[in-house]
């Protein structure tokens, strides 16, 4: 298995531009999980899917950020406008729901620098 | 509420030496698991072990052990015989059931040659 796959690996942008982060579960896992990591607030998840269904959304910032998952194998998370204090790293992480191997995947993480 | 607590910021161990990493949780379920994930400079999230809260029996992976102490709510990990390669933040990890995991704040673990 490919594992988790994250799109880009690195970003760059200006203040004000739209962002789109991907990301693409492992096959056959029915959650899915959007992190960011900072140096200040370290581990903080943003939004979490169980069958393409968001489930607790208490950690997205603000309004400006926004999640999808339209189908099992495909998630984004957008940030519009980007803000210099988005700048962070992006963690997508999945798992199954239940029975034996519950833990999480991780994929490598995007690196968002918005300037 | 569910939430993870580890209160080592940073640790460091000699080569060769054993390191024990601390970790509390708080929780009203009897069902869960707990998990203890590396972070090296890379950034790759890595899963170094997990246990179930219904075994008894600690979960043990080559170098890596854990002391689940299930009326404490306590999990420890022991890193026996430290590699430089150890060297990595350490997070402490607790999943509830409908999936919703949570993740203290890490422990940085420094390998001293």
């Amino acid at each position: 298995d490919a594992g988790v796959i994250q799109s880009p690996r690195h970003e760059v942008t200006e203040m004000g531009q739209e962002v789109t982060l991907r990301c693409k579960p492992i096959s056959g896992h029915n959650s899915l999980f959007w992190y960011r990591q900072t140096m200040m607030r370290g581990l903080e998840l943003l939004i979490y899917f169980n069958n393409n269904v968001p489930i607790d959304d208490s950690g997205m910032p603000e309004d400006r950020f926004s999640a999808k998952m339209p189908n099992a194998s495909f998630s984004t998370l957008k940030i519009q406008p980007s803000e210099p204090r988005d700048s962070a790293v992006y963690f997508c992480a999945s798992s199954r729901m239940g029975g034996g191997r519950v833990e999480q995947y991780f994929g490598p993480g995007t690196r968002l620098t918005v300037t | 509420a569910q939430t993870v607590t580890q209160s080592q910021p940073e640790m460091s161990v000699q080569e060769a030496e054993t390191v024990t990493l601390s970790c509390t949780y708080d929780t009203s379920e009897s069902d869960y698991y707990l998990f203890w994930y590396k972070q090296p400079p890379s950034r790759q999230m890595i899963l170094v072990i997990r246990q179930e809260a219904y075994k008894q029996q600690n979960a043990t992976e080559n170098r890596f052990s854990v002391n689940f102490q299930k009326a404490a709510k306590s999990f420890s990990l022991k890193i026996s015989d430290s590699q430089l390669g150890d060297a990595a933040m350490y997070f402490c990890a607790y999943r509830r059931t409908g999936n919703q995991f949570y993740f203290g704040t890490g422990t940085s673990l420094t390998v001293i040659p």
